[in-house]
């Protein structure tokens, strides 16, 4: 019963164009929403996040959107560039003792992302 | 440049060997968790830690798989006996409390493939 759906695999995007990913939730509960990068052979870092009292947040080239009412967000890339390519992970918080919560992460599968020249 | 490390980052054993991973968090980060990454499941919680102590281990089966954090320079992963199906990418990440949730910040994991 995973909580936090990314539902594409992989996304394949010409550079320059926009790159969007897309992540669904099913607890109600999340407050706090997050973005992570992984390159082969690193660990995932941290790339964006957006609390559930916002819709948009917005750094750089990237801008995250939220939809409490559908329980979507989105990560927008815009202008895509080849040095995107990596795995990006959603993740979602619930807050810290709120239905048990600890206030953990719980993670996405993950959407490959190739951005091509 | 404080990062989490971990090693080794590759371990190749026998089916019914022990392994130990390790963990240094980055210094003064009270919280740490140890995930396993898979193409079926993605980056699952398997325990974490905080100031020291196990908070939740639910994630781990329990009958091969240990952590522990005997100082706070060092957390540790064991699994004996290992298994196939532990093959895995294993992650350490350490943080500290950020209001509603624990922020993470990754170590570059340890790929173990189990014979």
């Amino acid at each position: 019963d995973q909580q936090v759906k990314q539902n594409s695999p992989s996304l394949s995007v010409q550079e320059g164009r926009i790159s969007i990913l897309n992540c669904d939730y099913t607890n109600s509960m999340f407050d706090y929403f997050l973005w992570y990068k992984k390159y082969p052979a690193e660990g995932p870092t941290f790339l964006i996040s957006i609390s559930s009292i916002k819709d948009k947040n917005e750094d750089g080239r990237f801008t995250v959107f939220l939809n409490k009412s559908a329980k979507h967000l989105s990560l927008h890339i815009v202008p895509s560039q080849p040095g995107d390519s990596a795995v990006y992970f959603c993740a979602a918080s619930a807050p810290v003792n709120y239905g048990g919560s600890q206030g953990n992460l719980i993670f996405g599968k993950g959407t490959k992302l190739s951005v091509k020249p | 440049d404080a990062r989490v490390t971990q090693t080794p980052r590759h371990k190749v054993t026998e089916m019914g060997q022990e392994v130990t991973m390790r963990c240094q968090p980055i210094l003064g980060h009270n919280t740490v968790f140890w995930y396993r990454q898979t193409m079926m499941q993605g980056l699952e919680l398997l325990a974490y830690f905080r100031n020291r102590a196990p908070l939740d281990d639910s994630g781990m089966p329990k009958d091969r798989f240990s952590a522990e954090m005997p100082d706070a320079t060092l957390a540790t992963l064991k699994i004996q006996p290992s298994e196939p199906r532990d093959s895995a990418v294993y992650f350490c990440a350490s943080g500290r409390p950020q209001g509603s949730y624990n922020e993470q910040f990754f170590g570059p994991g340890t790929r173990l493939t189990v014979l």
